[in-house]
């Protein structure tokens, strides 16, 4: 595709289910981001891809969360036992590479805990 | 952490006129980028400075960097209805792949 895709655009969940997030990037980029932005503030990074190497999960606020990104392409965020400070926007994000390129964002997944 | 922060948090200004917002950040970078995002959905990629230039243009974008004194601006001239958005920078440190943003400057172009 032409850019970075999300699905689903929103969704809302009852505390205490799973969600899953998904992430297409665009074809080729190696790098791909995700992040949480929070009403009215900038982004938390949470979990990077690069290539088959480890990702780095260091962003991640709790062991709720976890990502998979299979076949180098397509990622999926998964959140466990949402809870209502999960409420938020996920943004994925991909690149070329990790050094000198830009990130191209994809829409997001508004999130809402109920 | 957060690396940049803009100022000012919001700005407000006439169509036509000029705004400019500022980034600070604390260590040394590889790039410094600048996004806008409307909505509060996905962001757009505006221009990137790398830390060996000064000075970049994109059409009526006009970025600055300092590296001595870790600071960058971004202006835009002769502002549009359609420039109304959230602008944020993004610092890439030097030796680090992550990009770390601030909380962003919300510009409102009135008519």
């Amino acid at each position: 595709g032409a850019g970075v895709s999300q699905s689903p655009s929103n969704k809302v969940t009852e505390k205490g289910k799973d969600v899953e997030l998904r992430c297409d990037p665009i074809s080729g980029h190696t790098a791909l981001y995700w992040y949480r932005q929070s009403l009215g503030q900038g982004l938390e990074f949470l979990i990077y891809f690069q290539g088959n190497s480890a990702p780095d999960k260091s962003g991640l606020p709790s062991d709720r969360f976890s990502a998979e990104r299979t076949g180098g392409s397509v990622s999926t965020l998964t959140i466990q036992r949402t809870q209502q400070e999960d409420s938020a926007v996920y943004l994925c994000a991909s690149s070329l590479d990790t050094v000198s390129y830009e990130q191209y964002f994809g829409p997001g997944t508004r999130l809402t805990v109920t | 952490s957060q690396q940049g922060e803009e100022d000012p948090q919001a700005l407000s200004i006439q169509e036509g006129e000029n705004a400019t917002m500022n980034c600070s950040y604390k260590t040394s970078i590889n790039n410094l980028q600048w996004y806008r995002q409307n909505s509060g959905r996905g962001l757009v990629h505006l221009i990137l400075i790398r830390s060996n230039e000064r000075e970049k243009h994109s059409g009526r974008l006009r970025v600055t960097l300092d590296t001595s004194k870790k600071s960058s601006s971004l202006l835009i001239t002769a502002s549009r209805a359609a420039d109304t958005a959230s602008y944020f920078c993004a610092v890439r440190p030097y030796n680090d792949y992550k990009l770390s943003f601030g909380a962003g400057t919300t510009v409102t172009v009135r008519a």
